[in-house]
Parts: C-alpha cells; sequence; structure tokens
C-alpha cells in the first residue's frame, strides 16, 4: 500500500522560505506514470494547487505561486520536496502531497497533511 | 487560474439524492474528460471518489457518480447515509497543463 507522509518545520517566520518534504514508502517515486504534487488548504477554507513534479523531472506550477515555487525530487531517498520563497500569512495552510495518475490526471493518493503557520 | 465554482452546501436526507455542480470553462472542465471528484471528512485528508468525470476507484460506492455536460460536471450521491457528510471538491485538468480545484461543498444530512 502506497503511503505519503509530509515532514518540515510547522513555523516558518515572514519573508522567509519554506521547506517540506514528501517521503514515499510503498513503491519507488522513480515509476514511470506518475506525477507527485503538493496541494495546500488554508484553515477553513478550499483545496489549492501548488505544484506537481513528473517522474522524468519536468516541473508545473500554479501560475499564481510560480514566482516562489520549487519542487525537486531526490530519487535516492524516495523523497520530494516543496520550497515556498517570501512566505507572508497568507501562506498559512496546510500542506499535503500527492500521488497523481498521469493517465487518469487525478490525485489518488495523499499524504495525512501538515500545518504550517507563518508568524514572528 | 480561477478556482472552479460550486455551490457552498448541500444538503439532503437520509436515503434521498444530492447532485453537486462544478462549473468552469472551455479550457479546463470543458475543455477536457479530467474531471476528478474529491470527499474530504473533517481533519482529514481527501479521498478520491471519482477520475475522468464518470468512473469510480476500487472501494467507492456505487451510491457515488459523475457526469458533465459542456462546462459543468456534477457528482450525484445516491441513498444518502450520514458518513457522505462530508466536503467535496471538483478538480479539473486545465489547457495550461496545471489543476484546478473548486471551492468546495459542504454536504449536510440532515
Amino acid at each position: 500500500q502506497l503511503q505519503l507522509q509530509e515532514s518540515g518545520p510547522g513555523l516558518v517566520k515572514p519573508s522567509e522560505t519554506l521547506s517540506l518534504t514528501c517521503t514515499v514508502s510503498g513503491g519507488p517515486i522513480s515509476s514511470s506514470s506518475y506525477y507527485w504534487g503538493w496541494i495546500r488548504q488554508p484553515p477553513g477554507k478550499g483545496l489549492e494547487w501548488i505544484g506537481s513534479i513528473y517522474y522524468s523531472g519536468s516541473t508545473y506550477y500554479n501560475p499564481s505561486l510560480k514566482s516562489r515555487v520549487t519542487i525537486s525530487v531526490d530519487t535516492s531517498k524516495n523523497q520530494f520536496s516543496l520550497k515556498l520563497s517570501s512566505v507572508t500569512a497568507a501562506d498559512t495552510a496546510v500542506y499535503y502531497c500527492a500521488r497523481q495518475r498521469d493517465v487518469n490526471l487525478d490525485f489518488d493518493y495523499w499524504g495525512q497533511g501538515t500545518l504550517v503557520t507563518v508568524s514572528s | 487560474q480561477s478556482a472552479l465554482t460550486q455551490p457552498a452546501s448541500v444538503s439532503g436526507s437520509p436515503g434521498q439524492s444530492i447532485t453537486i455542480s462544478c462549473t468552469g470553462t472551455s479550457s479546463d472542465v470543458g475543455g477536457y474528460n479530467y474531471v476528478s471528484w474529491y470527499q474530504q471528512h473533517p481533519g482529514k485528508a481527501p479521498k478520491l471518489m471519482i477520475y475522468e468525470v464518470s468512473n469510480r476507484p476500487s472501494g467507492v460506492s456505487y451510491r457515488f457518480s459523475g457526469s458533465k455536460s459542456g462546462n459543468t460536471a456534477s457528482l450525484t450521491i445516491s441513498g444518502l447515509q450520514a458518513e457522505d457528510e462530508a466536503d467535496y471538491y471538483c478538480s479539473s485538468f486545465t489547457s495550461t497543463s496545471s489543476w484546478v480545484f473548486g471551492g468546495g461543498t459542504k454536504l449536510t444530512v440532515l
């Protein structure tokens, strides 16, 4: 059974960079046919897609966040990561990592999510 | 990219059927059959309920079904049960090789 687990600081100061890692177990992250994505959900609000990375290394970002986002993969650790720079209070959210099937273009496996608060 | 439009809330009694709409544009919902639906209970991660407009993943109840007409996709839940009470989100692939979610719909089972 595939499992995804987010990890990283729960508190980030304004203007700094938010860094999260998603560890994948139960299957190799380098498998063809999958994207690996990040989605966030501000408290009490809806889901927002942040970006995705394909197994080939190609990246795709939400246009509204593109200038601040970097997603990368570390196949040796079976992990992928998110960096979001110049954060503000508006970036406070639960951050989820998820697997996306490239044939169906959906999000079929999700991590449990991790709350990141931006505050001084 | 703008979020897909969903009603903020819907409700129904046990045993009834409800439908949640998801309206986009020809650049997302109307242009691709890559619409998916997610169920989210409070404090939990979203769960895939429908993919490619109308397909159910293994393990998802037959009571959940999806359809699409033009720029609007729909999720129908028949035979409402108490455990169906949750937030529901639609998502679509877009013409800019990105994904967009709907604003979410809170389903209340009366």
